[in-house]
This record gives structure tokens, sequence and C-alpha cells, in this order.
């Protein structure tokens, strides 16, 4: 595997559900993003992790709660949500500390809340 | 706050003309860097350059080329010849220069472009 990786890359749940999405990458990278895509809105920074602590919460609700175990893997775990939570999940990596700091995405989850 | 603008929403062009994708930035940092990314229907975001605010000097890359200029707080892209595997939504981002080990992206909201045969 290269690059960033993400599982599943689709996903239908209830408002019920508990699931999780997973992101890896395989890039030697030490800061992973989460970020959430909806139909005719900007990219929206949902969570920023740097050397596995997280370093920003761009007012998230809690029903998102993330989690990077590594510097290679983060996750994000979905509980009780709503129908406007659907939308495209995009995690991204990328150095820290450095010059050379562009982000690379993975191919995102496509999430639908029923 | 920083806040980066795509006007143009959709264009269309057909295949082997140029087509130019406006980027204007807006930041109080003296020292920030400018990204450029393609989304093809796949989803996944490519990224294709990048530049700090000290260095104005165009890029071109093959048939991709960029013209930065601070006077005007531009960043626009330029495709020539375009062909069809250029069809993509194009995103234009900005991210300060300093103050943290990781670095937030502002993107802004997109230009569809779409190179017909």
């Amino acid at each position: 595997e290269t690059g960033v990786t993400q599982t599943p890359r689709h996903l239908v749940m209830g408002m019920t559900n508990k699931k999780s999405l997973k992101c890896e990458q395989h890039l030697g990278h030490n800061a992973m993003y989460w970020y959430k895509q909806s139909a005719k809105k900007p990219l929206e920074l949902m969570f920023v992790y740097s050397l596995e602590e997280r370093v920003e919460n761009n007012s998230v609700p809690s029903r998102f709660s993330p989690e990077c175990p590594n510097s290679s893997h983060l996750f994000l775990h979905l509980h009780t949500l709503q129908p406007e939570d659907s939308a495209l999940y995009l995690c991204a990596s990328s150095r820290s500390g450095t010059r050379d700091y562009e982000q690379y995405f993975g191919p995102g989850t496509r999430l639908t809340v029923t | 706050a920083q806040k980066v603008t795509q006007a143009q929403t959709e264009i269309s062009v057909v295949e082997k003309e140029d087509v130019t994708l406006d980027c204007v930035y807006e930041t109080r940092d003296t020292t920030y860097y400018l990204f450029w990314y393609k989304q093809p229907p796949s989803g996944e975001l490519v990224f294709l350059i990048r530049r700090n605010s000290f260095d104005e000097q165009n890029e071109i890359s093959g048939r991709y080329s960029w013209n930065f200029q601070k006077s005007t707080s531009s960043f626009n892209f330029t495709i020539t010849a375009s062909q069809v595997v250029d069809s993509a939504v194009y995103f234009c981002a900005l991210s300060r220069g300093s103050g943290g080990s990781a670095r937030q992206l502002t993107f802004g909201s997109g230009t569809q472009l779409t190179v017909l045969p």
C-alpha cells in the first residue's frame, strides 16, 4: 500500500448506529487530518493531530470522536449521527516541523446517514 | 482571518483550449503558503503545487502553469491544451507560514472544470 488509504470507501448507517472510519498513511508523516466535504460547501477541517496529539478541534459536535493511536493511523468514531452529517470524509497527512508540509489526501469515505 | 475565493464555480471548454482558473486570497500574514489541488470524480484530492509567499516566480510543469501575484493577492492556474482527463474540481488553498507543527489549510469553494471532446 502506498500513500493514504481510507476504509470503508462507502458507508450507510442509521442514526442510532455506531461506526468507525479508518485512515492509514504510508508516507512517514507525523501529522494527520480529518476533513468533511459536503455538497456545494468548501472543505471543512474537523480535527488535526500532530505527533499523535490533537492540536485542533474546529467546533465539531461530540458525535464525532477522533482517535490517533500512532502516527500512521487515524480513526473517526461515529455515533448518533444526523442526516446532515452525510458527506465525503477525507483524511490527509503531512510532515510537521518542516517547510515541505503539503497535505496528501486519501480517497475518502462517502457516508450516508439514513 | 484567512480566506480563499474561487469566483468561477464551473468552467466548460473544448479539448485543446487553454483555460485559466482564478484564485484570490486574503491573509494578514507576511509568510504564507498557497496550494492547488485537483479532485477527479474518484474523490481523492491530488496535490499539484505549493508556493511560499516569498517566491513570486511563476512555475510551469508540463501543460500546467501558475501565476502568483502578491500585488493582486492572486494565484491563478492555467492549463494549456486542455484534455478530457483534466476534467475535475480544482481547489486553491492557503495556509499560514508559522505557528504550529501542523498547518491548517483554508480551501476555496472549488472550480468544476469540464473539458469536452
